[in-house]
């Protein structure tokens, strides 16, 4: 079964400094791989996607890396803002599938 | 509206009674998703619409949940004989073509049995 696990589960950092969320997934074959943030109340809104050859990608203040090799992802947020506290959502897609893996989640809570 | 809507926002419905969640996709979008968001676990595949295609419902969890598509746009999933069990935020999104594409997502329904 195609898994993707994040960490951690949930983080709480002051505002204006920066964290890095991660995620390992075992989702094979690989087609390429998204960061969503989840607003309280909302629906999932994609942040950044990248595929098999890309290693980097970035969104403003967020950063995505993807090492495909140890399917590794890791989202980088910097100089964070109180409105970037929301669960960020690691999801992999399968070459040739409709049907995505999600992760559970990591909840960022920033404190002014 | 531009994006994905749904109702209603909130149901709080009683056990054994049947539920029926509303999606509006985005104007010509012909892929449409459900899911189910239970705390802590991430989002899982009910059902996939693609067009006129014959709907893939492998992820519907029992027979007490079916899901329409009327005219390729607006859906209803219908929750029958509710259990506690279906206490969720249940999520719909569209997508503009192919599964490669962005999936849209609306901002859910939470369902509440009690």
């Amino acid at each position: 079964k195609n898994q993707v696990e994040q960490s951690p589960q949930s983080l709480i950092i002051l505002e204006g400094k920066n964290c890095t969320l991660q995620c390992n997934y075992t989702v094979s074959p690989f087609s390429n791989l998204r960061w969503y943030k989840q607003d309280t109340g909302r629906g999932p809104v994609s942040l950044t996607i990248m595929t098999f050859s890309e290693n980097t990608k970035s969104n403003g203040r967020y950063t995505a890396t993807l090492d495909a090799d140890t399917k590794q992802s890791s989202l980088h947020i910097t100089a964070s803002q109180l409105s970037d506290s929301a669960s960020y959502i690691c999801v992999v897609r399968a070459l040739n599938d409709y049907k995505l893996s999600f992760g559970a989640g990591t909840t960022v809570t920033v404190r002014a | 509206g531009a994006g994905v809507s749904q109702s209603p926002s909130n149901k709080v419905t009683e056990k054994g009674k049947d539920v029926e969640l509303r999606c509006d996709p985005i104007s010509g979008h012909t892929a449409l998703y459900w899911y189910r968001q239970s705390l802590g676990q991430g989002l899982e595949f009910l059902i996939y619409f693609q067009g006129n295609s014959a709907p893939d419902k492998s992820g519907l969890p029992s027979d007490r949940f079916s899901a329409e598509r009327t005219g390729g746009s607006v859906s209803t999933l219908t929750i029958q004989r509710t259990q506690q069990e279906d206490s969720a935020v249940y999520l719909c999104a569209s997508s503009s073509s192919g599964y490669q594409e962005t999936q849209y997502f609306g901002p859910g329904t939470r369902l509440l049995v009690l």
